[in-house]
């Protein structure tokens, strides 16, 4: 049962741009989420968090939204550049803060042309 | 540079061997975790240690052994390593808000 979904494995944009990546979740206990991005040959590494109690985090180039109703929750990059290329991943804490278990997504591939 | 450490970083073993990857780190968090990361699959819990002195499994866990030998290291133990378990492995530790902190990674090929 995949408790936290990424539909789009890949994903193409031009330098610039803005990138969207989209995760869906299931389990409606959860109420913390975050996003990891992962170059190659390289551990995942924190990006960017929301709570539940938010509909909207912003740092800098990035944006999380959170649509609970919807179960669904996105990761604006804008303007988008080639250091963005890596795999991004969606993740949700089973205890309900950043301390517990990470289910995460399968992940998507962003790619920026230059 | 405080993180997690993990070794080896690649490995390639023969059907039925046996090895430990070995993970350490010096955030003094509480827990640690290893994790499989599999094309199309995202990242898949092995095997978790919420403190020293504690283990469980996680989703994935068949074929695998942990040791949580004290507050600082986790290791993964195969003992006997299929073609299956072909897949790179990821330790991680948490102790803030943002969640994990990830070693490199080890890159396991068994033939």
């Amino acid at each position: 049962d995949q408790q936290v979904k990424q539909n789009s494995p890949s994903l193409s944009v031009q330098e610039g741009r803005i990138s969207i990546l989209n995760c869906d979740y299931t389990n409606s206990m959860f109420d913390y989420f975050l996003w990891y991005k992962k170059y190659p040959a390289e551990g995942p590494t924190f990006l960017i968090s929301i709570s539940s109690i938010k509909d909207k985090n912003e740092d800098g180039r990035f944006t999380v939204f959170l649509n609970k109703s919807a179960k669904h929750l996105s990761l604006h990059i804008v303007p988008s550049q080639p250091g963005d290329s890596a795999v991004y991943f969606c993740a949700a804490p089973a205890g309900g803060t950043s301390y517990g278990k990470l289910t995460f997504g399968q992940g998507t591939i962003l790619t920026v042309h230059p | 540079n405080a993180g997690v450490t993990q070794t080896p970083k690649f490995q390639v073993l023969k059907t039925g061997q046996s090895m430990t990857l070995q993970c350490a780190q010096d955030m003094n968090h509480n827990s640690m975790y290893w994790y499989r990361q599999d094309p199309g699959m995202g990242l898949r819990l092995i095997y978790y240690s919420a403190s020293e002195g504690t283990t469980d499994k996680g989703e994935v866990p068949n074929g695998y052994n942990v040791s949580r030998l004290n507050k600082r290291e986790f290791s993964l133990r195969l003992e006997s390593a299929a073609p299956s378990q072909t897949s790179v492995y990821f330790c991680a530790s948490s102790g803030g808000a943002r969640g994990y902190t990830f070693g490199s990674g080890t890159r396991l090929t068994v033939v």
